[in-house]
């Protein structure tokens, strides 16, 4: 079984629609991070959290929010979506051993607002 | 401020022979630097990482990568390109103290391989 897990896989969805986007991981790790990729843009951070009450936002945060439930769930929700939100969504783990900061990520969400 | 640049958007080699995609990175800090690989449909996977042990880092599938601090890069070098080696690849820079971990991911090089 994969280790970060991804719902749905992929969405379409209309402008103005709120959308969640769930991720789960089994690796334990304390923090958790939500990206979003687009062609010739690469990775941009939307919100990161160290732990369950520890949540900060990232590079474009912006009409998404996120709820850390417990420390191996980590939900992002686009609160009325819209066009420009359309992207591949990706969940990602890490934790502080080694002072490495190694990521592991998940299989990706693919999001269409139409 | 820390920055990363993949120098080539997209990178064609046949099979059999090497590749090379190249990363520059500015940072005022010793940074940690890795290459991730994605491939069609999937997360990023890490390829390898430079956390100021050697300088020459070895990763999985044949990879590498050498540090070089005079020159401000992290190449990601293989010998003999294989087909499923086609895939898209990441360079990112760390620096400790930033925040989400002082990550900066490079916008990407598509490497294609022809048969």
């Amino acid at each position: 079984d994969a280790d970060v897990t991804q719902t749905p896989r992929n969405r379409i969805t209309k402008t103005g629609k709120r959308i969640m986007l769930e991720c789960s991981q089994t690796k334990g790790h304390d923090r958790m991070y939500w990206y979003r990729q687009d062609p010739g843009l690469g990775l941009r951070l939307i919100y990161y959290s160290f732990d369950v009450k520890d949540i900060n936002k990232g590079e474009i945060s912006d009409g998404y929010s996120v709820s850390r439930q417990a420390q191996a769930k980590f939900s992002l929700s686009l609160e009325s979506a819209i066009p420009n939100q359309t992207a591949l969504y990706f969940c990602a783990t890490s934790a502080d051993r080694d002072g490495s900061y190694e990521q592991y990520f998940g299989p990706g969400t693919r999001l269409t607002v139409t | 401020a820390q920055s990363v640049t993949q120098l080539d958007s997209h990178v064609s080699v046949s099979e059999g022979t090497p590749v090379l995609l190249r990363c520059n990175y500015s940072s005022s800090y010793s940074p940690s630097l890795f290459w991730y690989v994605q491939h069609p449909n999937k997360g990023l996977q890490l390829l390898l990482k430079y956390t100021s042990a050697a300088t020459l880092v070895k990763g999985i599938n044949g990879f590498e990568a050498e540090f070089k601090k005079s020159e401000t890069s992290f190449h990601l070098t293989k010998p003999s390109a294989h087909m499923s080696d086609a895939a898209e690849y990441f360079c990112v820079v760390r620096v400790p103290g930033g925040g989400a971990d002082g990550l900066t991911f490079g916008k990407g090089t598509h490497l294609i391989i022809q048969p």
